[in-house]
Order: C-alpha cells, then structure tokens, then sequence
C-alpha cells in the first residue's frame, strides 16, 4: 500500500514552481508531507485530512482530492532552501500504519 | 524543548552480529516509531510503541523487535545481522501516535545509520 509519489526528482530555478503529486491504491484518510534535506531528519511540512481544506506552510500549499485517493503538493516562488526530498505519508482507513511513498527528490538552483 | 535524540549516531557491525539502537522522545510523547531508510526506498514502517506496548508493527522480519520503557524511550534491536539490514534508522516521537490519532505530527530523530560488514 506504499504511495506513489511523481516526479521522481525534479531541478528548479529559484523562483520557479513545483508541484508533486502522492497517489494511493487505498482509500485515503489523511496525507502527511515531510521534507528531508541531505544528512538531516525529515521534518513535518503539513496534514491533510479527509474532508479538510487545503493546508499552507509559508509558500508551500497542499490539496487532497479523496475521489482520486491522491495529494499534491505545490511549491511556488520556490526558494534555495526549498532543496530536499519530499515524503508523502498516507493513512488509510482501516490500517493504522503511516506509509510513506519513496520521496521525491527537489533541486532549486540559483 | 529538546528534540528527538538518538544513540549511537553510527555503527560498524559485522554479518551474524546483533545490535541495540536507542531513541529518547520528545519529553511528554508517549509515541515512538521506527523507520528503516534505504536509498530509493523512501521510508519502511518497523514498528510504534505506545506506552510501553507494541501498537504496530511492519512487514519486517522477527530480527527486528524493541521495546519501550516507562520514561517512553525506545530501543531497537536487529538480532543475527544481514548486509541488507545496512540502513539509516530513524525513530520519530509524537504525542499520540499515528496509529488511531492520524492527524498528529511525527517528530523525526537524526537516525542512526547502521553499516554491516
């Protein structure tokens, strides 16, 4: 029931957008999003639940369309401290495990 | 307040030999979850305490087991090591878990990145 996340890594200028996508084969009931820069622990970005509006975090703003079990995360004006791999994490109903998908890989050059 | 923390920070282990990783929680989260992260594999569930008792567990093998103690801290231990078993293991402490309380955020450790030889 691992999530998939696409694109796999993506290169960005600054000031540029991103958007990254997490699908589910499992119905969702919440998406939770990290963000892990290289050698560091992956930090909490924002929960989305089932039925709940769309969540920011600075310049950093996410949806969560239950009809097509899937999240996006959308990334605008992205900034150098931007850089890092994205993990969407999904909880299911009926499991009580968070999965995570296998991340997405961010580059924003100057 | 003080962040997760987890002991030793790097290990060198040998195939067959067996090991004891250590994470402290967020003081007042009784939650604690294991990771096993290796590249390209994003981030595998091993298994969540909750107030001393094993709420979860991860499609891993019985190598792998732990434990948690009444101050919340945790322990992880990986019995009859694998060159497979070489990873980052991190361990993330929220208030309530995620199991059954899905809207909680995890508070990751630095991990501890695990060689075997």
């Amino acid at each position: 029931q691992q999530p998939v996340q696409s694109p796999q890594a993506v290169i960005l200028r600054e000031g540029e957008d991103a958007v990254i996508n997490c699908s589910s084969s499992k119905a969702l009931y919440s998406v939770h999003w990290y963000r892990q820069k290289h050698g560091e622990a992956p930090v909490f970005l924002m929960i989305l639940l089932k039925g709940g509006e769309q969540m920011r975090h600075e310049k950093i703003s996410a949806s969560f369309n239950e009809k097509k079990q899937q999240s996006s995360l959308y990334l605008t004006a992205s900034q150098l401290s931007y850089s890092g791999t994205y993990f969407c994490g999904t909880f299911n109903s009926g499991y009580s495990t968070l999965t995570f998908g296998k991340g997405t890989m961010l580059l924003v050059s100057p | 307040k003080a962040g997760v923390t987890q002991t030793p920070r790097y290990l060198i282990k040998t195939r067959g030999q067996q090991v004891t990783l250590s994470c402290s929680p967020i003081s007042g989260h009784r939650s604690v979850s294991w990771y096993q992260q290796t590249p390209g594999q994003g981030l595998q569930f091993l298994f969540e305490y909750f107030s001393e008792t094993q709420r979860n567990k991860g499609n891993f093998p019985g190598r792998f087991s732990g434990r948690q103690f009444s101050n919340s801290r945790s322990e992880m231990n990986v019995s009859t090591l694998e060159l497979g078993d070489s990873a980052l293991y991190l361990c993330a402490s929220s208030l309530n878990g995620v199991g059954g309380k899905p809207y909680n955020e995890q508070f990751f450790g630095p991990g501890t990145r695990l060689t075997v030889l």
